[in-house]
């Protein structure tokens, strides 16, 4: 059936640069995209989500640009911490909630010193 | 305030055995949900309950039962088990439904082992 995924396994950063984390959906009846952030033996938790009414929201250091011609989502964390090493995961929605939720398989962000 | 509790937290079983995992929500949330999540995966969607009633299910066979309680505390129920139930089971809880769900809390799972 569709499912959301994601482009990359792992994806390894300096310390204070940019990351991008890319994910593809394929489900055209989504209407709302959310990134959680799970760290090792914990639950995921909530980034930043959006609607798709729009095609950028921001946050605290954080970015979500959405395309839905071509189906895709992006994650943008600027000046990245060691914090933020984690895995990533996008997921995507029906009816405007978070009903539900299709989950891609994650990428493992890695934070070089 | 307290988050989402689930427990219990780590748990081993054999197969064919049955297992009940509990999770409490966030005070004032109405929905929880759960998710199973197989190491190295996304979180797989497995039930919701809004006010009491299921309000979604995923594509989960019909050894997976839940139900949510009065005070929207929610147990998940898994009969017969497999070798490949084995995983970290997610419960997460927000305020509505629908476009009212708002953000989606997570507990930090139960981690069943089935031998």
């Amino acid at each position: 059936g569709e499912s959301v995924g994601l482009h990359l396994p792992t994806l390894s950063v300096q310390e204070g640069d940019n990351s991008i984390i890319n994910c593809a959906y394929s489900n055209s009846a989504s209407d709302y995209f959310i990134w959680y952030k799970q760290e090792s033996g914990k639950g995921p938790q909530f980034i930043i989500d959006i609607r798709s009414n729009m095609d950028k929201r921001q946050g605290q250091r954080v970015t979500v640009l959405l395309n839905k011609t071509v189906k895709h989502l992006s994650l943008q964390i600027a000046a990245t911490q060691p914090g933020d090493s984690a895995v990533y995961f996008c997921a995507e929605g029906q009816g405007g909630g978070a009903d539900g939720l299709t989950f891609g398989k994650g990428t493992h962000l890695i934070i070089q010193p | 305030d307290a988050g989402v509790t689930q427990s219990p937290t780590h748990l081993i079983k054999t197969r064919g055995q049955q297992v009940t995992l509990r999770c409490s929500p966030i005070s004032g949330h109405k929905s929880v949900s759960w998710y199973q999540q197989v190491l190295g995966q996304g979180p797989q969607f497995i039930f919701q309950y809004y006010e009491k009633e299921e309000r979604g299910r995923g594509n989960f066979p019909d050894r997976f039962s839940a139900r949510q309680f009065p005070n929207y505390s929610s147990e998940l129920n898994v009969n017969a088990l497999l070798l490949g139930d084995s995983a970290l089971y997610l419960c997460a809880s927000s305020l509505g439904g629908g476009p009212n769900t708002g953000e989606l809390f997570f507990g930090e799972g139960s981690r069943l082992t089935v031998l």
